[in-house]
């Protein structure tokens, strides 16, 4: 079975650290990957996605994230991060032609000021 | 558009009770989904459905039943509840036409079971 691994479980930074939460996801063919963020109280939310093209995907908010196939990874960065940073972020993927996300397990990122 | 919308947004109840969370979407999509978000295990899909009438099982059924009788509706039902169904639901939609397959998600029902 596919799955997708996110080995941060809780990142702690202070405001205008640089971030790079890891994503590796394992072998299946095609792959689709996203990233979510889930702010505090609410619900999931749409970061960015890789579907084809430009292995480096540009999301919402300053986020960005490389897809990088010989690593099998999907690792989002984020230059400068802010205290409203601070939330869950998930990464998922769908392979092929299935219909439903596998999700890794999360990485809560907490941004002191 | 609401988007996806979810009832309750919280309930507690009591081992052995019943009850059913219901999701409704007004994209016209075909797919919808029922997760479960437990601390530091993610996302774990309970069921889903590919369109109206048709229902498979997730990572997570066992205890849960669903259906999709009108393809706006997904309803999740807890016939006996347990105390380790105590958990955050979200349920997703997506089109079978988005190649990417961005799911919508709705704000979630917190379920206690005591």
């Amino acid at each position: 079975a596919q799955s997708v691994s996110q080995h941060n479980h809780h990142v702690i930074l202070s405001e205008a650290a640089s971030l790079e939460l890891g994503c590796n996801y394992s072998y299946g063919g095609t792959v689709n990957l996203f990233w979510y963020v889930q702010y505090p109280g609410q619900h999931l939310q749409l970061l960015l996605k890789y579907f084809s093209g430009d292995p480096l995907v540009k999301g919402i908010k300053g986020f960005e994230a490389e897809f990088i196939k010989s690593k099998f990874s999907f690792n989002l960065r984020k230059p400068s991060v802010q205290w409203s940073d601070t939330a869950e972020y998930f990464c998922a993927g769908i392979w092929g032609t299935a219909s439903k996300l596998t999700f890794g397990t999360g990485t809560r990122l907490q941004v002191t000021l | 558009n609401a988007g996806v919308t979810q009832t309750p947004k919280f309930r507690v109840l009591k081992t052995g009770q019943s009850m059913t969370l219901l999701c409704a979407q007004d994209m016209n999509h075909e797919y919808m989904y029922w997760y479960r978000q437990d601390p530091g295990m993610g996302l774990r899909l309970i069921h889903y459905s590919v369109g109206e009438g048709t229902t498979a099982k997730g990572e997570v059924p066992d205890g849960y039943n669903v259906s999709r009788l009108k393809k706006q509706n997904f309803l999740l039902g807890l016939e006996s509840a347990a105390p380790s169904q105590t958990s955050v639901y979200f349920c997703a939609s997506t089109s079978s036409g988005e190649l990417s397959y961005e799911q919508y998600f709705g704000p979630g029902t917190r379920l206690t079971v005591t």
